[in-house]
């Protein structure tokens, strides 16, 4: 059964940038059928898709985020990762890795259960 | 860009009653590229629902998936404890955007 696992600091300084890892355990992130996403939601509010990500490296990022965004892959750890710059308090968040599938429908499945990253001095 | 806007935003039921929460896009969307998922208190969203009216493996057969157009439906046909979560619906669309709607609430 695929899982997926974000970790990274929970607390972040304004103005620094935000890094987390999400580990993929269960399947290859090698899938030619998916990408791999990173999705966020403030506490109390809906959701945001920030990027997807293929084995390959090759990437793509919600417009309204894309100067700030880098996500990146490596292949021998089973593992993609997600780099926000220049945070501000709008940025916290419990952020969410996903398998997207992008073949059929474009959608998420599974999701890692979320890390809440806090922006604060 | 695409909006979604989801009704009711909650909706107040007991166990053992039938659910219909509604999506209602823009513009017309394709069936294709809208997805329902469960997020229930404390967890990550679940997909319960993708091209509109498939169910991924797990999800029980009281849900189900219609719509077309800019009209869409998730129905729980008979609710169980569990099934008391927000539930938000999703669009892909050209350009590689994706959307959320707000949410509906089942309480």
């Amino acid at each position: 059964q695929l899982q997926l696992e974000e970790s990274g600091p929970a607390l972040v300084k304004p103005s620094e940038t935000l890094s987390l890892t999400c580990n993929v355990s269960g399947g290859s992130i090698r899938s030619s059928n998916h990408y791999w996403a990173w999705l966020r939601q403030p506490p109390g509010k809906g959701l945001e898709w920030i990027g997807s990500i293929y084995y390959s490296a090759n990437a793509y990022q919600n417009p309204s985020l894309k100067s700030r965004v880098t996500m990146s892959v490596d292949t021998s750890r089973n593992e993609f990762s997600l780099r926000l710059t220049s945070v501000t308090a709008a940025d916290t968040a419990f952020y969410f890795c996903a398998r997207h599938a992008y073949l059929e429908g474009n959608w998420f499945d599974p999701w890692g259960q979320g890390i809440l990253v806090t922006v604060s001095s | 860009e695409i909006v979604l806007t989801q009704s009711p935003g909650t909706l107040s039921l007991s166990p053992g009653e039938r659910a219909t929460l509604s999506c209602r896009a823009s513009q017309s969307i394709s069936r294709s590229y809208l997805a329902w998922y469960q997020q229930r208190p404390g967890q990550a969203p679940r997909l319960v629902m993708f091209g509109a009216s498939r169910r991924p493996t797990g999800i029980p057969d009281r849900f189900s998936g219609s719509g077309s157009g800019t009209d869409f439906t998730l129905t729980i046909s008979r609710l169980e404890p569990e099934d008391f979560a927000v539930y938000y619906c999703q669009h892909y669309g050209s350009g590689n955007t994706f959307t959320f709607g707000q949410g509906t609430k089942v309480e």
